[in-house]
Parts: structure tokens; sequence; C-alpha cells
């Protein structure tokens, strides 16, 4: 079982501020990370799916960057919004050599955006 | 926009009894997910199905589990003797291809309380 954790668990910031977290995984036997985005009441939102080392993407103000060797994935926001308050969760899989994969999460990063 | 659906939003239930929870997937994905979220911990994989079999399950998915895809829209979880220790957030989520390489759509969860 994949140890993943993210950092930090809580976030106050005001609007307009850029921040980032982090989620660290195990790097050997990598397959993917992913990152959503939870709002209170509603289903996680996919943000990014991301397989290669050095992979950034970026939809919106939002982006990502991975280090599948150091085992470290950052989200960033600029210009926080209060719409942007949300949980942020990422999940990582391993290939199990089995030909089949499992995703498993991080605790999340709770962000809130004051006005 | 085409979305995962999940009934019901809660269900109440008491202990040795059995649940079904129903999931409808987006309608040309393949690959079906459960996941739960026992208060305070982290989104846990149970299992993944396609074409009418179970892909992988992790060691959660035991005995008193059972996955269905009964007709053609329907996925649906049972839990044949519920234990006040199933009492969590269960997601469904849905996939076009088969892999933790590709985005996954969560419905947005049935909690389940176990009394």
């Amino acid at each position: 079982i994949l140890n993943v954790e993210q950092s930090p668990q809580s976030l106050h910031v005001q609007e307009g501020d850029s921040t980032n977290f982090t989620c660290s995984f195990p790097s050997s036997n990598f397959y993917a990370l992913h990152w959503y985005r939870w709002e209170t009441a509603k289903s996680p939102e996919a943000l990014f799916v991301m397989t290669l080392n050095g992979d950034e993407k970026k939809k919106g103000r939002i982006s990502a960057t991975l280090n599948t060797k150091e085992g470290y994935s950052y989200l960033y926001i600029k210009g926080s919004q209060p719409e942007d308050s949300a949980t942020y969760l990422c999940a990582s899989a391993a290939y199990s050599g089995a030909g089949s994969y499992q995703l498993t999460f991080g605790k999340g990063t709770k962000l809130s955006v004051i006005p | 926009e085409p979305e995962v659906t999940q009934t019901p939003s809660h269900q109440v239930t008491q202990m040795g009894q059995e649940v079904i929870l129903r999931c409808v997937p987006i309608s040309n994905h393949l690959y079906f997910y459960w996941y739960r979220q026992i208060l305070g911990q982290k989104v846990e994989f149970l299992v993944s199905f396609y074409n009418n079999e179970i892909s992988e399950k992790s060691e959660i998915f035991d005995d008193q589990f059972s996955v269905e895809r009964p007709d053609g829209s329907n996925f649906t979880l049972k839990i044949r003797s519920t234990k006040l220790e199933d009492s969590a957030m269960y997601f469904c989520a849905s996939s076009v291809s088969r892999g933790v390489g590709n985005e996954q759509f969560f419905g947005p969860g049935t909690r389940l309380t176990v009394l």
C-alpha cells in the first residue's frame, strides 16, 4: 500500500494571493499522479492526470508539476479567488506488475480563500 | 455536461442489514470504480470493474461486498451484512479507458450511516 502525503493540511489565503501545496508519494514503480478539486457537497473534479517526470500542466490559474524521481508534485494557484476554496486531493498509482492499478489518495489540502 | 450520478445521497441502515448503493456512470464510459471515505480519513479504493467483471479489488473489498452492472446504465455496490465500520461516504467513478493514467469522473457520493 502506497503512502501518499499532502501538505499543508489546511491553508487560509487572502483573495489575490498565489499559493501552492505539495503531494509526496513513493517514487518506485510510479505510474500516474492525479489532482482533484473537491468542493463540499459536490463531486471531486479531476484537474490533472500526470504520468511523465518533469510534466507541467495548466488549467486557467491552476498549474501542477511532477517529479517522479524524488516523488513529489506541486499544485499552484495564481491569484486565488473565493471560488477556489475547496479541498485539493492528490492520488498516486504504482504499477503492481499484475497489469492493473489502484489510486491511493492523500488526505487533501483544504484551501480557504478570504475575500 | 455528462456526469456520474449516485442514489441515494444518504442511506441509514441497521447493523446486519443489506444495502445497495446505486450509480449511473457516464454513458460512453467502460470502466467503473467504487471508493469510500470514512469520516476524517483518506479516500480508499475498493474495486474496479470492466466488461462485467471485477478488474481489481483492494483488501477492504471482502466477501461482504459485491458489485454488479444489472443493466446498461446502472452500476451497484452491495454490502451484504453491514457493520458499524462500514459507515462512510461511498463514491462511484467511471472512465473512458482502463488504467489510472486516465481521468476518472466521480459522482457526488452516498453517505452510508450504519446504526
